[in-house]
């Protein structure tokens, strides 16, 4: 069974300070990662998707990598900002299955 | 359309009651999965549907539950008989490209059962 974790669970940082997110899954037979934001009381929107094949991928000042043979993934978020304050999950799909299994999430605090 | 839309956005119903939550995926999207998430709690899979067919039921936490998708568009999620601990957020979501695409989340139906 498909284990997600992701640490810290909570991180506090100020304005402009970079972000780095972590995951870890325990098995690295996935079809692909997919990183996402959840704002309070809201549902979650898709940041980046990263197929099993891939290392990286990159949208604005986020940063994604995927090391499947260690069952890592780090989500970079360069010069943070208040705006950015949010709980951020992970979650890989695993080979073999339907539906996606899912960190419990960290969630920032970026103090202006 | 744009997005996934879920309706009702909020829900408030006593003990006993059915409710009917509603998922619209995005135009296209053959996939579309059902998640719950309680307060403070991760997101729990519920059911998934591939068009019109739901392989894979195996989330679906008592007999109270059931959902339908019909035209390969429009789910349905059934609560009967809710009790207190169906209180949560249920999410649904679609993806376009079978089990290897991007998901893609709605907003999401808040259910509080008194």
């Amino acid at each position: 069974k498909q284990e997600v974790t992701q640490i810290p669970a909570a991180l506090s940082v100020p304005e402009g300070e970079n972000l780095v997110l972590n995951c870890s899954f325990t098995d690295s037979a996935i079809y692909n990662l997919q990183w996402f934001r959840q704002d309070p009381g809201k549902g979650l929107t898709s940041l980046l998707l990263i197929q099993s094949s891939q290392r990286e991928q990159t949208s604005g000042r986020l940063n994604a990598s995927l090391d499947k043979s260690s069952g890592r993934s780090t989500l970079y978020i360069a010069a943070s900002q208040p705006g950015d304050s949010a709980t951020y999950l992970c979650a890989v799909r695993p080979v073999g299955d339907y539906k996606l299994s899912f960190g419990a999430g960290t969630t920032v605090t970026v103090r202006a | 359309g744009a997005g996934v839309s879920q309706s009702p956005s909020n829900k408030v119903t006593e003990k006993g009651k059915d409710v009917e939550l509603r998922c619209d995926p995005i135009s296209g999207h053959t996939a579309l999965y059902w998640y719950r998430q309680s307060l403070g709690q991760g997101l729990e899979f519920l059911i998934y549907f591939q068009g019109n067919s739901a392989p894979d039921k195996s989330g679906l936490p008592s007999d109270r539950f059931s959902a339908e998708r019909t035209g390969g568009s429009v789910s349905t999620l059934t609560i009967q008989r809710t009790q207190q601990e169906d209180s949560a957020v249920y999410l649904c979501a679609s993806n376009p490209f079978g089990i290897t695409g991007e998901l893609f989340f709605g907003e999401g139906s808040r259910l509080t059962v008194l």
